[in-house]
């Protein structure tokens, strides 16, 4: 029973490429968010997803920056043109599809380093 | 208005002794749950413990327990008996349905625990 993966654990881009993230929820979870977290800050919530929906993106930048959570496959967190700004932890969670969840259940987290 | 607040960023505290982290909160929702998560040094985020609005006792997990007062909207966590690997920044979070009713989880900024030896 893994849990939330994310991938890659270290990603490298220069400035202007674009980055992408990949989070697979844990098996059963039809609910991810994506939080990012700055050095020495906590995480902000960035974006809620079910499976082909976009719920809640109060949290995502107006430009560069888009989620997906395709029926089949991870939820993708893409962002174009990266600046150095973008340099940060991003953290996905799964929680299952019923109100109450107890808990969300996080990733490694991917560390995005712009150059 | 936070929605989460941990006016602690650092503390220190003796190997075997207890250690209290604070936080307080702020919603108008009637239901909602609240997290303390645990953030070592090497990045992934630790799932300690969860407290709902309606639960009567006080959640305890091990050495873990949160203090939650609903009436003055806190919900500390207490370490008994720290250990070396206790050391870490542990953040305290807030699942509220939003005014979309869609369920969202909030942030402290964390406090960072050091155990001393």
């Amino acid at each position: 029973n893994a849990g939330v993966m994310q991938n890659p654990r270290h990603l490298v881009r220069r400035r202007g490429q674009e980055a992408r993230l990949r989070c697979s929820p844990m098996k059963g979870h039809s609910h991810v968010y994506w939080y990012r977290q700055l050095p020495e800050e906590g995480l902000k919530f960035m974006v809620y997803l079910q499976k082909e929906n976009i719920i809640d993106e109060s949290g995502m930048p107006k430009e560069r920056f888009s989620a997906e959570f395709p029926k089949e496959g991870p939820s993708i967190l893409r962002i174009q043109q990266v600046v150095r700004g973008d340099s940060a932890a991003y953290f996905c969670a799964s929680s299952p599809p019923m109100s109450g969840h107890t808990e969300a259940f996080f990733g490694q987290g991917t560390r995005l380093t712009v150059v | 208005a936070q929605k989460i607040t941990q006016t602690q960023p650092g503390m220190f505290v003796q190997e075997k002794e207890a250690v209290t982290l604070d936080c307080t909160y702020d919603t108008s929702d009637q239901s909602y749950g609240l997290f303390w998560y645990k953030q070592p040094s090497s990045g992934e985020m630790i799932f300690l413990i969860y407290q709902g609005s309606y639960d009567e006792q006080n959640a305890t997990e091990g050495r873990y327990s949160l203090n939650f007062q609903k009436a003055r909207k806190s919900a500390n966590l207490v370490i008994s008996a720290s250990q070396l690997g206790d050391s870490a920044m542990y953040f305290c979070a807030m699942r509220e349905r939003d005014s979309g009713g869609y369920q969202k989880v909030t942030f402290g900024t964390g406090t960072k625990l050091q155990v001393i030896p």
